[in-house]
């Protein structure tokens, strides 16, 4: 099965702070790679697809890149709204998609 | 833009079935893939399967190949997911997202899930 790791598990930041996460596949998924935010008690939400592509209405502080088997997603100025678990995802595989165990960024 | 609105939660015996419906509106069902997502109590995002309605393709993950049965009812735009013997791990909040279909040739592709409902929780207790 593919794996997907993510680093950190969970971190501290504050306001205005760069953030960067880390996802790593066991295997190369070329650039079948997403990025999900998910608050309390909500659904999850597509931030990145195809590794650096921003959907709709995402903040341009939100970034991503990587490719292979080594990806980031970068959040340039940390705001309020940002604290939150973030999910990587490959959908390289038919029937076999995988997330990340998630990161938790919360406030320092 | 597609939105999906899922049944009610459900409280289940261990060894039963349920079966969650999430319902598409607003949009291009024909053009979509939905996959369910579950999330048990403060655990991550496991992705169960999927279907392409237009196409009449499912997909499972290996983990629930012969528990989980996904089915589409493209008259009332609403997907199904079935999930039979039911045990206690299986208490979580249950997904559905949406795919934006790409069809390549005559295969019917989709890479992201763009728009989810807000979830269903089905409790396995005895």
């Amino acid at each position: 099965d593919m794996q997907m790791t993510q680093s950190p598990s969970s971190l501290s930041a504050s306001v205005g702070d760069r953030v960067t996460i880390t996802c790593r596949a066991s295997q190369n998924i070329n650039s079948y790679l997403n990025w999900y935010q998910q608050k309390p008690e909500e659904a999850p939400k597509l931030l990145i697809f195809a590794v650096s592509t921003l959907q709709t209405g995402v903040p341009s502080r939100f970034s991503g890149s990587g490719s292979g088997t080594d990806f980031t997603l970068t959040i340039s100025s940390l705001q309020p709204e940002d604290f939150a678990t973030y999910y990587c995802q490959q959908s390289y595989s038919t029937s076999m998609w995988t997330f990340g165990q998630g990161t938790r960024v919360e406030i320092k | 833009q597609v939105q999906l609105v899922q049944s009610g939660a459900e409280v289940k015996k261990p060894g039963s079935s349920v079966k969650v419906s999430c319902k598409a509106s607003g949009g291009s069902f024909r053009r979509s893939a939905i996959s369910w997502v579950r999330q048990a109590p403060g655990q991550g995002l496991e992705w169960m399967g999927d279907i392409i309605p237009t196409f009449g393709k499912t997909n499972a993950a290996q983990k629930f190949q012969g528990r989980v049965t996904i089915t589409a009812d493209e008259s009332t735009t609403t997907v199904y997911m079935e999930l039979s013997t039911l045990r206690s791990e299986d208490t979580a909040v249950y997904y559905c997202a949406r795919g934006p279909l790409v069809v390549l040739g005559t295969t019917p592709h989709y890479y992201y899930m763009d728009v989810w409902g807000k979830g269903t929780t089905v409790t396995v207790s005895s």
